[in-house]
């Protein structure tokens, strides 16, 4: 079957370093992809997105790398604060009303 | 108005209780959503609503019930829930399908008990 992401992982950085988050995917069909944050008791927020025809798109402190070869998707968080701490899920679509969701990596940012 | 609003935010019920979980957005969004989050473990589709007609259902159990009375409004009637049903649900809005992105209410903490 399809799937998105890891195994849940944690990631520990050191306030104001960068962060990397990773997502990979197996549906080739997908051509659209978010990434969200969910912080404890809330519910995902969207941080940014990338369509299939871009490898790199930036955003304010966030970029998200696309590579299409090898189906890896990952968002980079620059001088990461301790507001960053959360939950971090990647999320795909072929073009329909169903996004497949990875099972998501927490992010502790260490201070 | 940017928001998808979920009431209640948390709610505990009986195995024999009927309930209902409500959602509500003014973004003019057309396709709204149910989601079910287990702890630390991602969003699982259950319902979507196009156009206020459901078009799609996850083969979730009969014991949760959609409803879209109209492009605001989303409902999840409960009905003879099992303690494994406590989760958090979300509701979901997007503009359409495909490459426009959701918004999420911050969700209704479910307890069966």
């Amino acid at each position: 079957g399809e799937s998105v992401g890891l195994h849940l992982p944690t990631l520990s950085v050191q306030e104001g370093d960068n962060s990397i988050i990773n997502c990979a995917y197996s549906n080739s069909a997908s051509d659209y992809f978010i990434w969200y944050k969910q912080e404890s008791g809330k519910g995902p927020q969207f941080i940014i997105d990338i369509r299939s025809n871009m490898d790199k798109r930036q955003g304010q402190r966030v970029t998200v790398l696309l590579n299409k070869t090898v189906k890896h998707l990952s968002l980079q968080i620059a001088a990461t604060q301790p507001g960053d701490s959360a939950v971090y899920f990647c999320a795909e679509t072929s073009g329909t009303y169903k996004y497949i969701f990875g099972t998501g990596t927490r992010l502790k940012v260490l201070a | 108005d940017t928001e998808v609003t979920q009431t209640p935010k948390h709610l505990v019920m009986g195995m024999t209780n009927k309930k209902s979980l409500k959602c509500e957005q003014h973004m003019g969004h057309r396709a709204m959503y149910w989601y079910k989050q287990k702890a630390k473990k991602p969003p699982e589709l259950m319902f979507v609503y196009s156009y206020e007609k459901l078009s799609i259902n996850e083969s979730v159990p009969s014991r949760f019930s959609p409803e879209c009375p109209n492009s605001s409004l989303l409902n999840l009637h409960l009905h003879a829930l099992q303690p494994e049903d406590s989760a958090l649900y979300l509701c979901a809005s997007s503009q359409g399908g495909g490459e426009t992105g959701y918004t999420f209410g911050s969700g209704t903490r479910l307890t069966v008990v």
